[in-house]
């Protein structure tokens, strides 16, 4: 099956400071989206991006399907940033979405 | 944002008692899922659904059953909870129509097995 794989696993930032998450995978993908888990449990939809590049704000995420691999980029961090990043994707021919391991954000104010 | 709900939101409860986690979602939508996601870890699925009477076990094994009566409705039920149970449970839909089908997710539920 496709492998998902994100880096770094961990990454302490002080607040202010930009950082950028990377996901790569091993098979072309359909869907492919960036999740934000807050300290709560909650898993919050930063990105719908199977392609292409996006803003929102303080973030912005970009795909190169051709290359298999996709950023999320994270300007002026805030505390509130911290948490858990995961990409998720789906491949062709099934609805199953597939999670990295995820990369573990520390904010420090 | 995407309406779907999960009840209860914690449960603590003891060994031997048979659970039913809720989920719901108001979108319509065909595609549901479950997900069991120990703390900080990944999340593996365990359990899906791609319409009524349609459910399918998921990549990770569990002792858990589910059940797609209605659309709107994807229950998840544990016969009889044991301590290798805790962890928490995340549902999600999706859309079935066109190429652009990114999942929602409820809050979850905190389950401790005592």
């Amino acid at each position: 099956g496709i492998q998902v794989e994100q880096s770094p696993p961990d990454l302490i930032l002080q607040e202010g400071a930009n950082s950028t998450l990377r996901c790569n995978f091993s098979d072309s993908v359909n869907n492919l989206q960036w999740f934000h888990q807050n300290p709560w449990g909650q898993l919050i939809n930063l990105f719908y991006i199977p392609s292409g590049t996006k803003q929102n704000g303080r973030l912005s995420a970009t795909t190169v399907a051709t290359e298999r691999y996709s950023l999320l980029y994270i300007s002026s961090s805030q505390t509130t940033d911290s948490g858990v990043y995961f990409c998720a994707l789906t491949t062709s021919g099934t609805y199953k979405y597939i999670f990295g391991t995820g990369t573990r954000l520390k904010v420090l104010a | 944002e995407a309406d779907i709900y999960q009840t209860p939101r914690y449960l603590v409860i003891g060994t031997g008692k048979k659970i039913t986690l809720e989920c719901s979602q108001t979108m319509g939508h065909d595609k549901m899922y479950w997900y069991q996601q120990d703390p900080g870890m990944e999340l593996h699925l365990i359990h899906y659904s791609y319409g009524v009477n349609s459910t399918e076990k998921g990549d990770l094994s569990s002792e858990s059953t589910v059940s797609r009566i209605r659309t709107e409705h994807f229950p998840l039920t544990l016969e009889s909870a044991r301590p290798s149970h805790t962890s928490q449970y995340l549902c999600a839909s999706s859309e079935s129509k066109g190429p652009a089908q990114p999942q929602h997710f409820g809050d979850g539920t905190r389950l401790s097995i005592l």
